[in-house]
């Protein structure tokens, strides 16, 4: 089985820290993704890699940035975290070819005070 | 830019009812992926259709392409199917994977 793992399932922190959110995937995958999760907006799309080093913009990058410098692994950086991120953060991967379906981790539901 | 609609919003059944979920995309797609997300939980992928019809267990999906429409059906519903269920569609084919997302139908079968 595909396995996605997150660092923490919930993560309290303070305004104006520095937050590392990390996510592992043990299948070799190729294309990883993270997004945000809030009520009544649905799932959005905060980045995205497709091979390592490489990295892409989604649809609200403002705020965070991303790191991939080993294949299974892709965090997502918060520089200086605001309480407008106080979120659910889920990342997801997907094998290299063809079409399949996206495997998701547990999520970490960040609280910034 | 795609807009996709899921409708109902929320929905609440008596366990054993027929279920139907449904979902509108406003322009062209690859692939259109139904998702389950229990409450405190992950998400979980139940299908991937660009045609048709697919069936596993109690859960049948269906896409009309030129409709621009899919549903999600669950016969013999069970407090177990009690969960928010998440229409998402690929755009692009080739290596574009990005997915848009319905904001979810939160659906709650009471015993």
């Amino acid at each position: 089985d595909v396995k996605v793992t997150q660092s923490s399932r919930y993560l309290v922190k303070r305004t104006g820290e520095k937050v590392f959110l990390e996510c592992v995937q043990d299948m070799d995958h190729e294309n990883m993704f993270w997004y945000r999760q809030d009520p009544g907006l649905g799932l959005r799309l905060i980045y995205f890699s497709y091979d390592v080093k490489m990295k892409e913009k989604g649809d609200i990058p403002e705020g965070y940035s991303v790191s991939r410098e080993k294949k299974e692994r892709f965090s997502l950086i918060l520089e200086s975290a605001s309480t407008n991120q106080t979120s659910m953060y889920l990342c997801a991967s997907i094998p290299p070819a063809g079409f399949s379906e996206q495997y998701f981790g547990p999520g970490t539901r960040l609280t910034v005070t | 830019k795609n807009e996709v609609e899921q409708s109902p919003q929320n929905l609440t059944a008596q366990e054993g009812e027929f279920i139907t979920i449904n979902c509108s995309y406003s322009v062209g797609i690859s692939a259109l992926h139904w998702l389950q997300q229990h409450p405190g939980g992950g998400i979980v992928s139940l299908f991937m259709l660009s045609s048709g019809k697919k069936k596993h267990g109690r859960l049948i999906a269906t896409i009309n392409i030129q409709e621009k429409h899919s549903s999600l059906h669950i016969t013999a519903s069970h407090p177990r199917d009690s969960a928010v269920y998440i229409c998402a569609v690929r755009l692009g084919g080739g290596s574009n994977y990005k997915l848009t997302f319905g904001k979810g139908t939160l659906l709650t079968v009471n015993p």
